[in-house]
């Protein structure tokens, strides 16, 4: 089983949608965990972490599941420029944040 | 500022051939990392610096080497280049490894590296 595992999409969804992405981990130990956004050819950017009672910035909200080991991002009232590559992260004990592949979201008007 | 910043962005080699990524960051971080990403590989960790004087081995560091020049600088180094080292390298800082709280990664812009 991969430690960090997200559908890859791509999820198409036209503006106004909600749109929601699921990751599982793997490690129950794991401690901290983020949403990235990675635009087309660009480097990886943070978008929010993931706090246990969950938590919401805008139009995102995320979620987490200890028990289920399970992060959700749900994108409410989707934008064009919210098309992007949406990275699940995890932090294990230690140093090193494992990184899921990514799910591609597009936006169409 | 200017956060996290890479040289080169583009390069070609030729298997055998060897070169040094740099990266810089000016945002007096502790931590730095060095990833490559793959298409359908996701980013996998090469070698980090948890502190300046510190490098350890992340998940693919066969092929690399680095090295933490100051707290500023860390480089990394393909001694003798590969086909398969072709893929886009990104360089990160963080404030402190380890702790939730201060573990936002901030990465440069990458390095696109064509192995031929």
């Amino acid at each position: 089983r991969k430690e960090v595992e997200q559908d890859p999409g791509p999820f198409n969804v036209p503006e106004g949608a909600t749109v929601a992405f699921n990751c599982t981990y793997s490690n129950s130990a794991s401690q901290s965990f983020f949403w990235y956004r990675q635009d087309c050819r660009k480097e990886p950017k943070l978008l929010m972490s993931v706090y246990s009672s969950g938590n919401e910035d805008g139009r995102f909200t995320a979620q987490l599941n200890r028990a289920s080991q399970y992060i959700s991002l749900l994108i409410r009232d989707s934008k064009l420029s919210d098309s992007a590559t949406y990275l699940c992260v995890v932090n294990q004990a230690g140093t090193a944040l494992i990184f899921g592949k990514g799910t591609t979201l597009s936006v169409s008007s | 500022n200017a956060g996290v910043t890479q040289t080169p962005k583009f390069q070609v080699l030729k298997t055998g051939q060897s070169m040094t990524l740099q990266c810089a960051q000016d945002m007096n971080h502790n931590s730095m990392y060095w990833y490559r990403q793959d298409p359908g590989m996701g980013l996998r960790l090469i070698y980090y610096s948890a502190s300046e004087g510190t490098t350890d081995k992340g998940e693919v560091p066969n092929g690399y080497n680095v090295s933490r020049l100051n707290k500023r600088e860390f480089s990394l180094r393909l001694e003798s280049a590969a086909p398969s080292q072709t893929s886009v390298y990104f360089c990160a800082s963080s404030r402190l490894a380890g702790r939730s709280s201060y573990n936002e990664q901030f990465f440069g812009p990458g390095t696109r590296l064509t192995v031929l």
